[in-house]
């Protein structure tokens, strides 16, 4: 059945290294989010995509993370330079875009900044 | 800006014992949606409710939305050691913003087999 792809599952990089983490919305989906997931502050929308257009990218700390959306077959969001405090699990998710619809989660991306 | 409020954060129980989390809205929402996610897994969808005061119900999970579509709650009946895992809310964005989903802290249940 239609799943959300995310890759890498896990990354361990250096502080001040670039990541760059990968989704592949399901087909057809043509709403794309990515979350970020830490003990302390859950779950946070860092930007979405509306018909591969960013719609709000207000949660996202802009002077390192950047989301685009090249196709509608892959989104992604990079982190340059990376931090320690950026260790957390990214989520995609993707959905129909119509009001009242449901969210599709990826698997995550596990992210580790030493 | 909207926020939901989630209780209680942690949930221990003993398998056969009822669970219930409660989901406060600072905003009239048009719907709410529920998600599961198990240990080291993803937030899954499980329902969404639109009418005030409805109730729906999967199997031994009941789901309810308040009158006023501010306040929502998720029972478990007799629970299994299957239903580990953390219980999100979500709520839509107002106006232009309804694309998107603000999520509640969760509440994480345990259940003791």
């Amino acid at each position: 059945d239609a799943r959300v792809t995310q890759t890498p599952r896990h990354k361990v990089t250096e502080m001040g290294q670039e990541v760059t983490m990968r989704c592949q919305p399901i087909l057809g989906h043509n709403t794309v989010f990515w979350y970020r997931q830490t003990m302390m502050q859950g779950l946070e929308l860092l930007a979405y995509f509306r018909n591969r257009a960013p719609l709000d990218d207000s949660g996202m700390p802009k002077d390192r993370f950047s989301a685009e959306m090249p196709d509608a077959t892959l989104a992604t969001l990079k982190i340059q330079p990376s931090e320690p405090r950026d260790s957390a699990v990214y989520f995609c998710a993707s959905g129909q875009g119509t009001p009242n619809y449901e969210q599709y989660f990826g698997p995550g991306t596990r992210l580790t900044v030493t | 800006g909207q926020q939901v409020m989630q209780i209680p954060q942690y949930q221990h129980v003993q398998e056969g014992e009822d669970f219930t989390t409660y989901c406060n809205s600072s905003t009239t929402l048009s719907n709410i949606q529920w998600y599961k996610q198990r240990p080291g897994g993803h937030p899954v969808f499980l329902i969404q409710l639109v009418k005030s005061g409805e109730v729906k119900k999967q199997k031994r999970l009941t789901f309810q939305f308040g009158e006023a579509k501010k306040n929502s709650s998720l029972h478990i009946t007799a629970t299994q050691t299957t239903d580990v895992g953390t219980y999100f809310c979500a709520g839509p964005g107002s106006g232009g913003s309804n694309y998107k989903l603000t999520f509640g802290k969760g509440t994480l249940l345990t259940v003791n087999p």
